[in-house]
């Protein structure tokens, strides 16, 4: 079946822009994250949906970060005035009901950020 | 906060030579423990999974067995493939956590 879908693959943006990153989860997983993978970092967690729930931000690194998830299926990451330090690969993975720390998260092939 | 160590690399072999990735993690409680591969330009895949003490995670020939006494993870191979070249993520997660924890990769090559 369909995997996790991400989209763009590639942004390249000016410094200042704002940026929208698309992620549309297994069909039926009711958690969905957002990590973020750059060379000094490593992999960090930015976001966390389950179900209908209020989502856990603890991960976004500033105000210029947001995301939502409509009608608890795909999720729209934003990144509002953009700045290089924000170039990175960005990452979705989704799971079933997070409740279990066993359930194995499935990741999207991630969208290149690069800002100019 | 939970904390995942891993060999750092980058680690190269020749084709059909053994391989260990040496993974340590620290946790309140118990977590379920994860190995994720990322083959160039593509996602993370789940390579294999232990949730419980003495669990050993198994696929695609590599193993990994979940050590309570040392805190590790530790993944095994015993003979590697040039098709095996990827970067190696080790990542435990926690009974009250939602998100993976991951370690800091290692970047594996393996040569004809």
């Amino acid at each position: 079946g369909a995997g996790v879908s991400q989209s763009p693959s590639n942004k390249v943006t000016e410094k200042g822009k704002d940026v929208e990153l698309r992620c549309d989860p297994i069909s039926g997983h009711t958690a969905l994250y957002w990590y973020r993978q750059s060379l000094g970092q490593g992999l960090e967690f930015l976001i966390y949906f389950q179900g209908n729930s209020a989502p856990d931000k603890s991960g976004l690194p500033s105000d210029r970060f947001s995301a939502e998830r409509t009608g608890g299926s795909v999720s729209t990451l934003t990144i509002q005035r953009t700045q290089q330090e924000d170039s990175a690969v960005y990452l979705c993975a989704s799971s079933l009901a997070s409740g279990q720390s066993n359930q194995p998260q499935h990741f999207g092939d991630g969208t290149r950020l690069s800002i100019l | 906060g939970d904390s995942v160590t891993q060999m750092e690399g980058p680690v190269t072999l020749s084709e059909e030579a053994f391989l260990t990735i040496n993974c340590t993690y620290t946790a309140t409680g118990y977590p379920s423990l994860f190995w994720y591969v990322q083959y160039p330009g593509e996602g993370l895949q789940l390579l294999l999974k232990a949730t419980k003490a003495d669990d050993k995670g198994s696929n695609k020939g590599f193993e990994a067995t979940y050590r309570k006494e040392t805190t590790s993870f530790h993944l095994e191979k015993g003979s590697v493939q040039v098709s095996d070249s990827a970067v190696y993520f080790c990542a435990s997660r926690g009974g009250s956590a939602r998100q993976l924890t991951f370690g800091s990769g290692t970047q594996l090559t393996v040569l004809p």
